[in-house]
């Protein structure tokens, strides 16, 4: 069945940092790939999104690219600020779009 | 805008108790989703409503019964539950009929606490 798999942290970094959370995923057919954000006691909200190979996903700083060719999706962000500390769960939707499959999320900590 | 709403925010109740969760949105959606998540865990899928009509049920306890009163709300009525239920709550909804590009919007949930 598909699945996602993602580094699961903590992942510690200084303020401006570099971040890379990596995310592959396995799928049968075209999935559409999301990232999502907890911040502490939130829900999730939606970061990015990509629906097709070679679409880039951006927001707030963060980007990410489908790679069919890798099955990847992994997260970037050139700097990272204390505010960016949460969980992140990378997703993918299933071929009939009624089903999102999460990665196991990977806690982010940023400090000043 | 894409703001799902959920209430209470926090709720504690005991295992003979009889409770609530609400979930509104108002971005024409007609698809809507409850998630039970665990500390430090992603969310796990419970039920799915589909132009009012639950399509999808994950073996969830019948402790847990859902409602979909019209399209813009849902309902999750919680009875007899265990501590082991303790967990956040959440809502999602989405436009169906997209495939693989549905989008789903979660509320902010719902924390709940079984004594």
């Amino acid at each position: 069945g598909d699945s996602v798999t993602q580094m699961e942290g903590p992942v510690t970094l200084s303020e401006e940092a570099f971040l890379t959370i990596n995310c592959t995923y396995t799928a049968t057919g075209y999935p559409s790939l999301f990232w999502y954000v907890q911040y502490p006691g939130e829900g999730l909200q939606l970061l990015l999104k990509a629906t097709k190979a070679d679409d880039k996903g951006s927001n707030k700083g963060f980007e990410a690219t489908y790679r069919k060719e890798t099955t990847s999706f992994h997260l970037e962000k050139g700097s990272v600020q204390v505010s960016d500390s949460a969980v992140y769960f990378c997703a993918l939707s299933d071929q009939a779009g009624t089903a999102l499959i999460f990665g196991k999320g990977t806690t982010l900590s940023v400090s000043s | 805008d894409t703001e799902v709403t959920q209430t209470p925010k926090h709720l504690v109740m005991g295992m003979t108790n009889k409770k609530s969760l609400k979930c509104e949105q108002h971005m024409g959606h007609r698809a809507m989703y409850w998630y039970k998540q665990k500390a430090k865990k992603p969310p796990e899928l419970m039920f799915v409503y589909s132009y009012e009509k639950l399509s999808i049920n994950e073996s969830v306890p019948s402790r847990f019964s859902p409602e979909c009163p019209n399209s813009s709300l849902l309902n999750l009525h919680l009875h007899a539950l265990q501590p082991e239920d303790s967990a956040l709550y959440l809502c999602a909804s989405s436009q169906p009929g997209q495939g693989a590009q549905e989008t789903q919007y979660f509320g902010p949930g719902t924390r709940l606490l079984v004594l």
